[in-house]
Protein backbone atom coordinates (compact mmCIF):
# COMPACT_ATOMS: atom_id res chain seq x y z
CA UNK A 1 0.00 0.00 0.00
CA UNK A 2 1.13 3.94 -0.24
CA UNK A 3 3.74 4.88 2.30
CA UNK A 4 3.38 8.44 3.86
CA UNK A 5 6.67 9.40 5.59
CA UNK A 6 6.73 12.99 7.55
CA UNK A 7 9.95 14.79 8.26
CA UNK A 8 11.25 16.07 10.28
CA UNK A 9 9.17 13.99 13.25
CA UNK A 10 10.06 17.07 15.89
CA UNK A 11 10.70 20.42 15.22
CA UNK A 12 11.59 23.21 18.09
CA UNK A 13 11.16 26.81 17.06
CA UNK A 14 11.06 30.24 19.10
CA UNK A 15 8.00 32.05 18.50
CA UNK A 16 8.35 34.81 15.19
CA UNK A 17 10.51 32.20 13.50
CA UNK A 18 9.49 30.31 9.71
CA UNK A 19 8.92 26.48 9.15
CA UNK A 20 9.12 24.08 6.98
CA UNK A 21 7.27 20.81 7.10
CA UNK A 22 7.45 17.93 4.44
CA UNK A 23 5.45 14.80 3.30
CA UNK A 24 6.56 12.07 1.13
CA UNK A 25 4.44 10.08 -0.33
CA UNK A 26 5.17 6.56 -2.22
CA UNK A 27 2.50 6.83 -5.50
CA UNK A 28 0.26 8.65 -7.39
CA UNK A 29 -2.43 10.75 -5.12
CA UNK A 30 -5.22 12.89 -6.28
CA UNK A 31 -5.91 14.56 -3.07
CA UNK A 32 -3.93 15.54 0.00
CA UNK A 33 -5.13 16.38 3.27
CA UNK A 34 -3.03 18.49 6.25
CA UNK A 35 -3.83 18.51 9.54
CA UNK A 36 -3.05 20.13 12.80
CA UNK A 37 -3.87 18.20 16.20
CA UNK A 38 -3.64 20.82 18.85
CA UNK A 39 -2.20 20.22 22.55
CA UNK A 40 -5.88 18.90 23.71
CA UNK A 41 -5.99 16.26 20.96
CA UNK A 42 -8.56 18.04 18.26
CA UNK A 43 -8.08 17.71 15.00
CA UNK A 44 -8.35 20.37 12.48
CA UNK A 45 -8.07 20.29 8.74
CA UNK A 46 -5.67 23.05 7.46
CA UNK A 47 -5.95 22.07 3.59
CA UNK A 48 -7.51 19.56 1.28
CA UNK A 49 -4.64 20.20 -1.33
CA UNK A 50 -4.53 17.86 -4.49
CA UNK A 51 -1.96 19.99 -6.18
CA UNK A 52 -0.82 23.67 -6.04
CA UNK A 53 -0.46 26.14 -3.07
CA UNK A 54 -2.91 27.23 -0.75
CA UNK A 55 -2.52 29.92 1.30
CA UNK A 56 -4.77 30.89 4.56
CA UNK A 57 -3.02 33.45 6.88
CA UNK A 58 0.45 32.53 8.13
CA UNK A 59 -0.14 28.60 6.58
CA UNK A 60 0.48 27.73 3.17
CA UNK A 61 0.83 24.48 1.54
CA UNK A 62 2.07 23.17 -2.02
CA UNK A 63 1.98 19.96 -3.19
CA UNK A 64 3.87 18.78 -6.59
CA UNK A 65 1.80 15.93 -7.02
CA UNK A 66 4.31 14.75 -10.05
CA UNK A 67 7.04 14.88 -7.05
CA UNK A 68 5.16 12.96 -4.77
CA UNK A 69 5.42 15.55 -1.68
CA UNK A 70 4.03 18.61 -0.16
CA UNK A 71 5.30 20.96 1.87
CA UNK A 72 3.93 22.99 4.79
CA UNK A 73 5.05 26.72 5.63
CA UNK A 74 4.57 28.57 8.98
CA UNK A 75 5.47 32.13 9.25
CA UNK A 76 6.00 34.02 11.87
CA UNK A 77 4.97 30.92 14.49
CA UNK A 78 2.75 31.40 17.68
CA UNK A 79 2.93 29.36 20.67
CA UNK A 80 -0.60 28.30 19.77
CA UNK A 81 1.04 26.61 16.50
CA UNK A 82 2.51 23.91 18.78
CA UNK A 83 1.13 20.49 18.17
CA UNK A 84 1.48 17.33 15.52
CA UNK A 85 0.76 18.08 12.45
CA UNK A 86 -0.16 14.78 9.94
CA UNK A 87 -0.67 14.51 6.26
CA UNK A 88 -2.67 12.34 4.96
CA UNK A 89 -3.21 10.58 1.36
CA UNK A 90 -6.23 8.29 -0.09
CA UNK A 91 -4.95 4.26 0.70
CA UNK A 92 -5.57 4.39 -3.42
CA UNK A 93 -6.30 6.63 -5.64
CA UNK A 94 -10.34 8.01 -5.37
CA UNK A 95 -11.05 6.29 -2.76
CA UNK A 96 -12.02 8.44 0.52
CA UNK A 97 -10.07 6.43 3.15
CA UNK A 98 -7.55 7.86 3.88
CA UNK A 99 -3.21 7.00 5.54
CA UNK A 100 -1.96 9.14 7.69
CA UNK A 101 2.12 9.78 8.35
CA UNK A 102 3.57 9.35 11.54
CA UNK A 103 3.18 13.63 12.04
CA UNK A 104 5.66 16.42 12.63
CA UNK A 105 5.42 17.50 16.60
CA UNK A 106 6.12 21.32 16.88
CA UNK A 107 7.05 23.22 20.08
CA UNK A 108 6.89 26.88 19.54
CA UNK A 109 8.72 28.08 22.45
CA UNK A 110 7.60 31.93 23.27
CA UNK B 1 -23.15 25.72 12.26
CA UNK B 2 -22.76 22.53 10.92
CA UNK B 3 -20.71 20.02 13.19
CA UNK B 4 -19.41 16.53 14.27
CA UNK B 5 -19.97 15.46 17.56
CA UNK B 6 -18.93 12.60 19.42
CA UNK B 7 -20.04 11.04 23.15
CA UNK B 8 -19.27 10.61 25.65
CA UNK B 9 -15.78 12.14 25.34
CA UNK B 10 -14.55 9.59 28.50
CA UNK B 11 -15.35 6.43 29.26
CA UNK B 12 -13.87 3.58 31.48
CA UNK B 13 -14.92 -0.23 30.61
CA UNK B 14 -14.53 -3.34 32.10
CA UNK B 15 -12.77 -5.94 30.32
CA UNK B 16 -15.53 -8.21 28.53
CA UNK B 17 -18.51 -5.43 28.37
CA UNK B 18 -20.22 -4.13 25.42
CA UNK B 19 -19.68 -0.36 24.72
CA UNK B 20 -20.91 1.95 21.99
CA UNK B 21 -19.55 5.47 20.89
CA UNK B 22 -21.92 7.81 19.33
CA UNK B 23 -21.32 9.81 16.49
CA UNK B 24 -23.27 12.19 15.21
CA UNK B 25 -22.46 15.01 12.46
CA UNK B 26 -24.78 18.02 10.67
CA UNK B 27 -22.94 18.48 7.78
CA UNK B 28 -25.01 16.23 5.43
CA UNK B 29 -22.42 14.20 4.70
CA UNK B 30 -22.53 10.88 3.22
CA UNK B 31 -19.06 9.41 4.33
CA UNK B 32 -18.10 8.76 7.94
CA UNK B 33 -15.25 7.29 9.35
CA UNK B 34 -14.25 5.69 12.66
CA UNK B 35 -10.27 6.10 13.62
CA UNK B 36 -8.48 5.13 16.54
CA UNK B 37 -5.15 6.99 17.85
CA UNK B 38 -2.37 5.18 19.36
CA UNK B 39 1.22 6.57 20.47
CA UNK B 40 3.61 4.84 17.62
CA UNK B 41 0.80 3.74 15.25
CA UNK B 42 -0.57 7.26 14.64
CA UNK B 43 -4.10 7.45 13.35
CA UNK B 44 -5.40 3.90 11.66
CA UNK B 45 -9.14 3.53 9.84
CA UNK B 46 -11.25 0.91 12.04
CA UNK B 47 -14.17 0.88 10.03
CA UNK B 48 -16.41 3.37 7.31
CA UNK B 49 -19.30 4.11 5.63
CA UNK B 50 -20.40 5.85 2.29
CA UNK B 51 -23.87 6.28 3.09
CA UNK B 52 -27.22 5.01 4.50
CA UNK B 53 -27.19 1.12 4.84
CA UNK B 54 -23.26 1.25 3.88
CA UNK B 55 -20.72 -0.45 6.33
CA UNK B 56 -17.25 -1.61 5.28
CA UNK B 57 -14.07 -2.89 7.64
CA UNK B 58 -11.39 -0.81 7.69
CA UNK B 59 -7.32 -1.89 8.91
CA UNK B 60 -8.12 -2.66 12.47
CA UNK B 61 -11.85 -3.84 12.24
CA UNK B 62 -11.21 -7.04 14.56
CA UNK B 63 -13.72 -6.68 17.68
CA UNK B 64 -15.65 -3.64 16.78
CA UNK B 65 -18.80 -3.00 14.98
CA UNK B 66 -20.65 -0.06 13.12
CA UNK B 67 -24.34 0.18 11.66
CA UNK B 68 -25.54 3.47 9.50
CA UNK B 69 -29.25 3.72 9.52
CA UNK B 70 -29.40 7.46 8.62
CA UNK B 71 -26.94 10.05 7.31
CA UNK B 72 -26.44 11.86 10.66
CA UNK B 73 -25.11 8.66 13.25
CA UNK B 74 -22.48 6.18 12.80
CA UNK B 75 -22.37 4.30 16.63
CA UNK B 76 -19.19 2.22 16.81
CA UNK B 77 -19.79 -0.65 18.95
CA UNK B 78 -16.65 -2.95 20.76
CA UNK B 79 -18.29 -5.87 20.90
CA UNK B 80 -16.45 -7.96 24.37
CA UNK B 81 -14.34 -4.68 25.55
CA UNK B 82 -10.48 -5.89 25.85
CA UNK B 83 -7.57 -3.95 27.44
CA UNK B 84 -5.74 -3.45 23.62
CA UNK B 85 -8.73 -1.15 22.63
CA UNK B 86 -8.18 1.40 25.06
CA UNK B 87 -7.58 4.06 23.14
CA UNK B 88 -8.59 7.54 21.63
CA UNK B 89 -11.37 7.51 19.28
CA UNK B 90 -12.25 10.05 16.49
CA UNK B 91 -15.15 10.16 13.94
CA UNK B 92 -14.84 11.51 11.02
CA UNK B 93 -17.32 12.64 7.94
CA UNK B 94 -16.28 14.18 4.09
CA UNK B 95 -18.08 14.71 1.15
CA UNK B 96 -18.06 13.80 -2.42
CA UNK B 97 -16.14 11.70 -4.07
CA UNK B 98 -12.40 13.03 -2.50
CA UNK B 99 -13.62 15.83 0.05
CA UNK B 100 -11.79 17.18 2.62
CA UNK B 101 -12.36 15.07 6.49
CA UNK B 102 -13.72 16.45 8.75
CA UNK B 103 -13.29 15.34 13.14
CA UNK B 104 -15.35 14.69 16.07
CA UNK B 105 -13.09 15.80 18.98
CA UNK B 106 -12.48 12.15 20.26
CA UNK B 107 -13.61 10.31 23.16
CA UNK B 108 -10.82 8.46 25.39
CA UNK B 109 -11.76 4.95 26.30
CA UNK B 110 -10.58 3.35 28.83
CA UNK B 111 -10.62 -0.92 29.20
CA UNK B 112 -9.50 -2.16 32.97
Amino acid sequence: GIQVEQSPPDLILQEGANSTLRCNFSDSVNNLQWFHQNPWGQLINLFYIPSGTKQNGRLSATTVATERYSLLYISSSQTTDSGVYFCAVPIIQGAQKLVFGQGTRLTINP
Amino acid sequence: DAEITQSPRHKITETGRQVTLACHQTWNHNNMFWYRQDLGHGLRLIHYSYGVQDTNKGEVSDGYSVSRSNTEDLPLTLESAASSQTSVYFCASSTGLAGAQYFGPGTRLTVT
